[in-house]
């Protein structure tokens, strides 16, 4: 499953909302979508699973959204610690597959 | 909590096999899909393949010819073995754990692995 990621990157100031796109190639079983975190110089960390569920920590302004292969994660208010490259990666079919990637920036 | 920690040279000749281990701690080593990511500099995920505490494997088709996973259950470690590398297999390398129906909870801080002469 091929997974194309938009915008590549998105420039937006602290407060305002974020809105990152994951488009499956075809359709993701069980809804196996994550979305992960990752930081510079910083292994990825795991924000979203099941498409919509926040892992474990995860702040309530992200949120995760899913319809037909378009997958969605939101930032309902960015913060200044949410500047980083989120991926989406599929775990239904074998490869499991990763997007390229969106890098959220400050504005 | 899962720790896993990667180790292994960080320099490897090129057509030469590049070797890593993770080492597993705070988890039992049991139900777990224990798996390598990597990272070349500057660019996306790649995943690698996994490995079932019992062995069973599964490999990424564009890596498969080249690729070993094992496990040490006695000692809580799996490895990598990458052959033939060259400098496209230059990356920050992740083990990672999994399990059935689940996205990669718990990851290595990475090890950077150069392929060059």
């Amino acid at each position: 499953i091929v997974l194309a990621q938009s915008p590549g990157t998105l420039s937006l100031s602290p407060g305002e909302r974020a809105t990152l796109s994951c488009r499956a190639s075809q359709s993701v079983t069980s809804s196996y979508l994550a979305w992960y975190q990752q930081k510079p110089g910083q292994a990825p960390r795991l924000v979203i699973y099941a498409a919509s569920s926040r892992a474990t920590g995860i702040p309530d302004r992200f949120s995760g959204s899913e319809s037909g292969t378009e997958f969605t994660l939101t930032i309902s208010r960015v913060e200044p610690e949410d500047f980083a490259v989120y991926y989406c990666q599929q775990y239904a079919t074998s490869p499991h597959t990763f997007g390229q990637g969106t890098k959220l920036e400050i504005k | 909590q899962v720790q896993l920690q990667e180790s292994g040279p960080g320099l490897v000749k090129p057509s030469e096999t590049l070797s890593l281990t993770c080492t597993v701690s705070g988890a039992s080593f049991t139900n777990y899909y224990w798996t390598w990511i990597r990272q070349p500099p500057g660019k996306g995920l790649e995943y690698i393949g996994y490995i079932y505490y019992k062995g069973s494997t599964n490999y990424n088709p564009s890596l498969e010819s080249r690729v070993t996973i094992s496990v040490d259950t006695s000692n809580n470690q799996f490895s990598l073995r990458l052959r033939s590398v060259t400098a496209a297999d230059t990356a920050v390398y992740y083990c990672a754990s999994t399990s059935r129906g689940r996205p990669f909870d718990y990851w290595g801080q990475g090890i950077l692995v150069t392929v060059s002469s």
